[in-house]
């Protein structure tokens, strides 16, 4: 039972463009999202959040929009630079869930110069 | 360096072996976090810690697995008679352990059964 879904195995965006990663969830008492960067090698690296009181978080270059009707999150990136081509994971967590979080499969996003 | 620590970064056990998985958490971190991943999957949950605690293990395997964090020392994730399907990286995260914080991950443990 996938509860995190990223449908978008692979995203490729050139340099100074928008990046949109997207996310999809299906349990409803999900009420805290996070995005985390991954390079091969490296463990996850924490970049972003939002809880569900909020709908738009912004962090720099890095936004995150959550639609809770439809359950979704995407993650913008601008403008994108070679840097942040990584795989990048989103994450939920339930008040009931004792703060675990569940991951998305990933999405490798190459930034092309 | 004040970051989620992971040792060893390899480890090579045959099947049959024992392997010990270490972390230590960030600075000021109670709250510890294990997480398995598979080649080209996402971190499954395993197990949450605090110190001589443990708090939820719904994520791990009925045997062989076990994990512990001292009241003193680093947290360990100890599998027995390891094999070939454990193969994977264990990464550990630390947190404060406040609602709606973020998880810092280190940079995994990558363990290979021959």
């Amino acid at each position: 039972d996938q509860q995190v879904k990223q449908n978008s195995p692979s995203l490729s965006v050139q340099e100074g463009r928008i990046s949109i990663l997207n996310c999809d969830y299906t349990n409803s008492m999900f009420d805290y999202f996070l995005w985390y960067k991954k390079y091969p090698a490296e463990g996850p690296t924490f970049l972003i959040s939002i809880s569900s009181i909020k709908d738009k978080n912004e962090d720099g270059r890095f936004t995150v929009f959550l639609n809770k009707s439809a359950k979704h999150l995407s993650l913008h990136i601008v403008p994108s630079q070679p840097g942040d081509s990584a795989v990048y994971f989103c994450a939920a967590s339930a008040p009931e869930g004792a703060q675990k979080l569940v991951f998305g499969q990933g999405t490798r996003l190459t930034i092309n110069p | 360096n004040a970051g989620v620590m992971q040792n060893p970064r390899h480890l090579v056990r045959r099947r049959g072996q024992e392997a010990r998985l270490r972390c230590s958490p960030m600075k000021g971190h109670s709250h510890v976090y294990w997480y398995r991943q598979l080649p080209e999957e996402g971190l499954k949950f395993m197990v949450y810690l605090q110190k001589e605690n443990i708090i939820d293990e719904s994520g791990m395997p009925k045997e062989r697995f076990s994990a512990e964090f001292p009241k003193e020392g680093p947290s360990i994730l100890r599998i027995q008679q390891v094999v070939r399907g454990d193969s994977a990286a264990y990464f550990c995260a630390s947190s404060l352990g406040q609602a709606n914080q973020p998880q810092h991950f280190g940079d995994g443990t990558r363990l290979s059964i021959l």
